[in-house]
């Protein structure tokens, strides 16, 4: 079975501060989401990185997939309340996805 | 243009009934896909459908989940004799095509509470 760790699991800071979360697997994925989850609505898709060592920048997030393929990280420049959420890794192999357990953000004013 | 739906939105429903709950992917995307997030937790898989291949029930918890799309497009989750233990949200995703670097289109959810 594959499985994805993120860490951390909740994360609490202020408006302004920066911050990144991991996702780190054993197995190799062909390809990495991120998906960012508010309360009583399903996940939105941030980013999909596919190449090992590949860099996507979003404003003010910074994804980075591991070269090996089997890691991942999401980092926030200058947070924001409104980034507040649930933010999910999940790894590719065929047909499914593979969710981490997600980082609960919250971004006090 | 519409996204996903799903209802109900909420369902509390009693130990032992069965539930139906239902899904309205995106029209004109073949894959469909049934997860199920406790709270503030990550997406368990449960069910894979892609047009009009065998689908992939890997995920199910046991047989009291079954799933069916007809016509290619809305899709029923299925639990009988509920249990306690299935309280959770069911998320729907439809997507283009299979996975990879399709992005999965989420629905809302359905929260289920079994008493």
């Amino acid at each position: 079975t594959q499985l994805l760790e993120q860490s951390p699991q909740f994360l609490s800071i202020q408006e302004g501060e920066n911050l990144t979360v991991y996702c780190n697997s054993s197995s190799v994925f062909s390809s990495l989401q991120w998906y960012r989850q508010e309360p009583g609505e399903g996940p939105v898709l941030l980013v999909t990185v596919v190449t090992g060592g590949e860099v996507k920048k979003l404003k003010r997030l910074t994804f980075q997939f591991g070269d090996a393929r089997k890691d991942s990280s999401l980092h926030i420049t200058a947070a924001q309340p409104g980034d507040t959420g649930l933010y999910l890794c999940a790894g590719t192999s065929g047909s499914r996805l593979t969710f981490g357990e997600g980082t609960q953000l919250t971004v006090n004013p | 243009g519409a996204g996903v739906s799903q209802s109900p939105s909420n369902k509390v429903t009693e130990k032992g009934k069965d539930v139906e709950l239902r899904c309205d992917p995106i029209s004109g995307h073949t894959a469909l896909y049934w997860y199920r997030q406790s709270l503030g937790q990550g997406l368990e898989f449960l069910i894979y459908f892609q047009g009009n291949s065998a689908p992939d029930k890997s995920g199910l918890p046991s047989d009291r989940f079954s799933a069916e799309r007809t016509g290619g497009s809305v899709s029923t989750l299925t639990i009988q004799r509920t249990q306690q233990e299935d309280s959770a949200v069911y998320l729907c995703a439809s997507s283009p095509a299979g996975t990879g670097l399709y992005e999965q289109y989420f629905g809302p959810g359905t929260r289920l509470t079994v008493t």
